[in-house]
């Protein structure tokens, strides 16, 4: 039982670019969630979803986009990258099974720098 | 706007002393409460959580809710070293937010020998 896993652990992008952070989770949890931490502060929630097919925006959307085909898989994409995008993201699930607590399951993280 | 304040330290506490952290939040209607921790550079793991006004005891960790002040607090007993670490305080609002948390800053943490 790996957990949340997400790729890559480290990023180099240069502005303009793009790409798509990876996050899986072996938990079957239908609550997933990505978030942004900048150095000194807490995490802010960019996107969430709460089953396959279903996501909605968080606190700090802009700039990205979310899919969920499947249980499992939570990708984030980032559309143009901006110096404003470097941080870490962190890709979060939560069981929906009634009686448990309401933790939330962090990844690694992936560290993103836009240069 | 949800808040959740904390102060952000350092808070240095020697070996074996009680560290207090404390966190405020803004949202009368958060239901659940959580304290996380965070080493440099890995991500945050649950230490805590509480529902209801009053302590909650877990080893060598209390959390203390009291809703009327809206605030939440963390005492962690005989601090060892490797306690040192970011503690982030995160509320959960109603029932009808899909479980979103609203995260504090967090508070930095040192235990000096």
């Amino acid at each position: 039982n790996a957990g949340v896993t997400q790729t890559p652990k480290f990023r180099i992008l240069k502005i303009g670019q793009s790409m798509t952070l990876q996050c899986t989770q072996d938990m079957n949890h239908n609550y997933m969630y990505w978030y942004r931490q900048d150095p000194g502060m807490g995490l802010k929630l960019i996107y969430y979803s709460v089953g396959a097919g279903i996501t909605d925006k968080g606190e700090v959307p802009n700039g990205y986009n979310v899919s969920r085909s499947t249980t499992e898989d939570f990708p984030l994409r980032l559309e143009l990258a901006a110096p404003s995008q470097t941080s870490v993201y962190f890709c979060a699930s939560r069981s929906l099974v009634v009686g448990t607590t309401y933790e939330q399951y962090f990844g690694p993280g992936t560290r993103l720098t836009v240069t | 706007q949800k808040e959740v304040e904390q102060n952000s330290g350092p808070l240095s506490v020697p070996e074996g002393a009680i560290a207090s952290l404390n966190c405020t939040y803004s949202d009368r209607v958060s239901q659940s409460f959580f304290w996380y921790r965070q080493y440099s550079g890995k991500s945050p793991e649950l230490i805590m959580s509480i529902y209801s006004n009053g302590d909650k005891e877990d080893g060598r960790f209390t959390a203390q809710l009291n809703k009327a002040s809206q605030y939440v607090s963390l005492l962690i007993r005989d601090s060892q070293p490797s306690d040192s670490a970011t503690y982030l305080c995160a509320v959960r609002g109603d029932t009808g937010t899909a479980s979103k948390l609203t995260f504090g800053t967090g508070t930095r943490l040192q235990v000096t020998l």
